[in-house]
């Protein structure tokens, strides 16, 4: 299994300036994704933080607006730029670990974002 | 991302009672089907997943029924708690494992003691 620690777990930031959130696991992960929950929303997949090289985006978010650092296999960042109210979102850490022999996705708490 | 479509919304089963939640989907390259479990504040957890080769798959009190065909496939929880209470979200990948989840957009459950 793993643990995922993310921080900050909320914050309110003011339209205009940037939040780098933290995701730190407690063990070696190969895979770490980052995921968007708007409020009362399903989750959306952001992007695969990819260690030692570029996130890979899904279609509608860019490396611009969602920077990504992976730069090992226990931890990642996501900074979210140029913040808009619309981006007041929970964002969640996930990796892929094992547990009892099969994979799963386990996830962070997540970090609360209200943009004002 | 393919688009997974889950049922109903809300949802409010007395203490006890069966609950159900229905999730459908285009995609056949799917090859595996989680429900995740969340409480207010916290991320989701893994609460049971199947894969297609199985039509059912049982852990305690949750089930998940899989029609391949129909390309449906529902959560069962028997003897439904007010402990239950939580929103549920299924999900599915095409890599076989955890990768790159595609979300339905969630039920909410109410178990009324």
């Amino acid at each position: 299994s793993a643990v995922i620690s993310q921080k900050p777990s909320r914050d309110i930031c003011q339209r205009g300036t940037s939040l780098t959130i933290q995701c730190q696991v407690d063990s070696q992960v190969t895979m770490m994704f980052w995921y968007r929950q708007q409020p009362g929303q399903s989750l959306t997949l952001i992007a695969t933080a990819n260690q030692g090289s570029e996130a890979t985006y899904e279609s509608g978010f860019v490396i611009d607006k969602f920077p990504i650092s992976r730069p090992n296999l226990t931890f990642s960042t996501l900074t979210v730029s140029n913040m808009s109210p619309e981006d007041s979102s929970i964002y969640l850490c996930s990796v892929e670990a094992i547990r009892v022999g099969k994979t799963e996705a386990f996830f962070g708490q997540g970090t609360r974002l209200t943009v004002v | 991302q393919q688009q997974v479509k889950q049922s109903p919304q809300s949802l409010i089963v007395q203490k006890g009672g069966i609950s159900i939640i229905n999730c459908a989907y285009e995609n056949t390259a799917f090859d595996y089907f989680p429900w995740y479990q969340q409480f207010p504040g916290k991320g989701p957890a893994l609460l049971i997943a199947i894969r297609p080769d199985v039509s059912e798959k049982k852990e305690g009190r949750f089930t998940i029924s899989f029609n391949k065909s129909a390309k449906q496939f529902s959560l069962h929880i028997m003897d439904s708690q007010p402990g239950d209470s939580a929103t549920y979200f299924c999900a599915a990948s095409t890599s076989g494992s955890a990768r790159q989840l595609t979300f339905g957009s969630g039920t909410q459950l109410t178990v009324l003691p």
